[in-house]
């Protein structure tokens, strides 16, 4: 079945600490995101990239860091400058920078 | 500045009959419309979009129209069904490219048999 594979599904960390969030997909798509999604909001593009080894900050990427080595993978990692790193973050890809997106289930993330 | 804009958190409709969500968007560049649906615990899927330049677009019991004057696009589900009970998300897309699609908080709708 191919899809995206986001893990874990919870996360925990202590306060200070940063954290990387794993995500791959096995579609062959060229483009990959990561949204944020707070409790009656909507979701918050935080990055993106088109192309391998290639990526774009989106309206919140303060505090955010990501890489995209492999076509396949697109990590996200929470360094302890995000001020407000709990959340439930969501990643998808496309085949195309304007085709529909393709989301992963989610990782929420706590911090205390 | 929300530049989509859905007004109603929520929503309950009979099941069998039709279910309206609306959106209000304030951004004319948007060249797209897109509807996602979110259950509980998973990634959004995508259910429909709608170019700027149409007026309606239809695929099954969904069907999305667009009032580029009003600013206003609005989903209508008939009938509709339990499992159609999630949360919808509008979203614009402008400049052609997925890092540029903003979404509004969503409807939670309920859909009770």
């Amino acid at each position: 079945d191919g899809g995206i594979t986001q893990s874990p599904k919870y996360l925990f960390r202590k306060e200070g600490q940063n954290v990387t969030l794993s995500c791959e997909q096995n579609l062959n798509h060229d483009a990959m995101y990561w949204y944020r999604q707070d409790p009656g909001q909507g979701l918050r593009l935080i990055y993106y990239s088109q192309i391998v080894n290639d990526f774009q900050k989106g309206d919140i990427a303060e505090g955010y860091s990501v890489s995209r080595e492999k076509k396949e993978s697109f990590p996200l990692t929470v360094t302890s400058a995000q001020k407000n790193p709990t959340a439930f973050y969501l990643c998808a890809s496309s085949i195309a920078a304007n085709s529909p997106l393709h989301f992963g289930n989610g990782t929420r993330l706590t911090v205390t | 500045d929300q530049q989509v804009k859905q007004n109603s958190p929520s929503l309950s409709v009979q099941e069998g009959r039709i279910s309206i969500l609306n959106c209000d968007y304030t951004n004319s560049m948007f060249d797209y419309f897109l509807w996602y649906k979110k259950y509980p615990a998973e990634g959004p899927t995508f259910l429909i979009s709608i170019s700027s330049i149409k007026d309606k677009n239809e695929d099954g019991r969904f069907t999305v129209f667009l009032n580029k004057s009003a600013k206003h696009l609005s989903l209508h589900i008939v009938p509709s069904q339990p499992g159609d009970s999630a949360v919808y998300f509008c979203a614009g897309l402008y400049g052609g490219s997925q890092g540029n699609l903003i979404f509004g908080k969503g409807t939670k709708l309920s859909v009770k048999p």
